[in-house]
């Protein structure tokens, strides 16, 4: 069985200050990471993924997030806020599993973490 | 532009209507997804399809149908049957069925029912 679980429900910074949104999961495969970000009313989009190639990845709009096998991390970062990344961002897992004989991906979401950035 | 579209934006029922909600992607993906997601509970799957004719049931699949039976469409139907059917609801597509591909989601439906 595979679970994520962001460790904040709610994570609040000032505009220009750093940004850190934490992740950790279980998984019994390798497998997948990605965070989405959800603007509100809105769909999710996202900003970057592993799938076990390099441990550090860089995303879209400044958002890194390094993967940590040891620690079951996938820890979302970047180095200074902006008002525009006011939002919704959750942590994704997936991995390969059977069904009838049919391999597939699933994925698990995270509860969600919303991100405020104050002026 | 490649994408996703869902409609309505916002959707009213009376209890005990069925309704169904629309996708469409122009992406040229195999796999489509349904999701729902409540305050607080990240996202759930409801029905997924690997590849057009076949679809199968995700986490919470009871009291709601699904078809495909084109590439580019994937429409939900909410029955009278779904006890709680207040939500937004997402509908997703990726390229292949599989863990490293990731999932491009359109801009949701919200729907309620009174």
């Amino acid at each position: 069985a595979q679970s994520v679980t962001q460790l904040d429900s709610h994570v609040s910074v000032s505009e220009g200050t750093p940004v850190l949104l934490r992740c950790n999961y279980s998984s019994s495969y390798s497998p997948s990471l990605f965070w989405y970000v959800q603007h509100p009313n809105k769909g999710l989009q996202l900003l970057l993924k592993y799938t076990s190639a390099a441990t550090l990845v860089k995303g879209i709009n400044g958002f890194e997030a390094e993967f940590k096998k040891s620690e079951t991390s996938f820890h979302l970062t970047k180095p200074s806020a902006h008002m525009s990344d006011a939002a919704e961002y959750f942590c994704v897992v997936s991995v390969t599993t059977n069904a009838g004989g049919t391999s597939y991906g699933k994925l698990t979401f995270g509860q969600g973490t919303i991100l405020t950035v104050h002026p | 532009d490649g994408g996703i579209t869902q409609s309505p934006k916002y959707l009213f029922r009376k209890e005990g209507q069925n309704v169904t909600l629309s996708c469409e992607q122009n992406l040229n993906h195999d796999a489509m997804y349904w999701y729902r997601q409540d305050p607080g509970q990240g996202l759930r799957l409801i029905y997924y399809s690997q590849i057009v004719n076949d679809f199968q049931k995700g986490d919470i699949a009871e009291g709601y149908s699904v078809s495909r039976e084109k590439k580019e469409s994937f429409p939900l139907t909410v029955t009278s049957a779904q006890k709680n059917p207040t939500a937004f609801y997402l509908c997703a597509s990726s390229k292949e069925w599989g863990r490293t591909y990731e999932q491009y989601f359109g801009p949701g439906t919200r729907l309620t029912v009174t």
